[in-house]
């Protein structure tokens, strides 16, 4: 079974710009969580989307959003970039049914993405 | 205070020690305990998942959960040199759709 697959892989970007990341997860998995990894901060939790809505958000700005596709892919933006964007953006995959709260999170490679 | 503590280390250790890696948590709404590993420049995998308090074995690694302390312990036994990652603690409260990491220890084993 192919894992969480995410483009692009690297990414650099100038401030004020805004980007579009891709995430395509495990077949038959319906949930998708996105986080944000720093080395300050660590991972911090975006949002997740299950069948096209978007069930829980983190404490991020408007700036960051995302949305979910028929097939489950998704994708999340970042607006108006700045250099504290700066990160590697991973995105998890889970069956996310009823009661997924236990489920188990795949995580894919991540997308780097670097503002200048 | 953070939710989740993590000592962020580095650790190193020699061949075959056994490794304690730990977390603690201030949220008592967290009823699942997770240990992720994560090599350089992949994304994290899961190594163990438990619910509530208790061990959980599973090869060279076990996991314990004190929920009275808010305390969480990863162990590898005969540690190895693939073992060397950054290893993250996550935790999730029943109902949520979301992770709450540790910052992580990097863990190297030295041959």
């Amino acid at each position: 079974k192919a894992g969480v697959t995410q483009t692009p892989r690297y990414l650099i970007k100038t401030r004020g710009q805004q980007v579009t990341l891709s995430c395509s997860p495990i077949s038959g998995h319906r949930s998708v969580s996105w986080y944000q990894q720093t080395p300050g901060q660590g991972l911090q939790f975006l949002f997740e989307y299950f069948s096209e809505t978007q069930r829980n958000k983190g404490n991020f700005p408007g700036r960051f959003s995302g949305r979910q596709f028929s097939n489950s892919r998704s994708e999340m933006n970042v607006s108006t970039l700045e250099l504290g964007d700066s990160a590697l953006y991973l995105c998890a995959s889970s069956p996310g049914g009823r009661g997924s709260w236990t489920d188990t999170q795949y995580f894919g490679p991540g997308t780097r993405l670097t503002v200048l | 205070q953070k939710e989740v503590e993590q000592d962020p280390g580095p650790l190193s250790v020699p061949e075959g020690a056994i490794v304690s890696l730990n977390c603690t948590y201030s949220n008592s709404a967290f009823q699942y305990f997770m240990w992720y590993r994560q090599y350089s420049r992949k994304g994290p995998e899961l190594l163990m998942y438990t619910y509530s308090s208790g061990n959980k074995e599973d090869g060279r690694f076990t996991a314990q959960v004190d929920k009275s302390s808010k305390y969480i312990s990863l162990f590898i036994r005969d540690s190895q040199p693939s073992d060397s990652a950054t290893y993250l603690c996550a935790m999730s409260g029943a109902g949520s759709y979301q992770l709450t990491f540790g910052k992580g220890t990097k863990l190297s084993v030295i041959p």
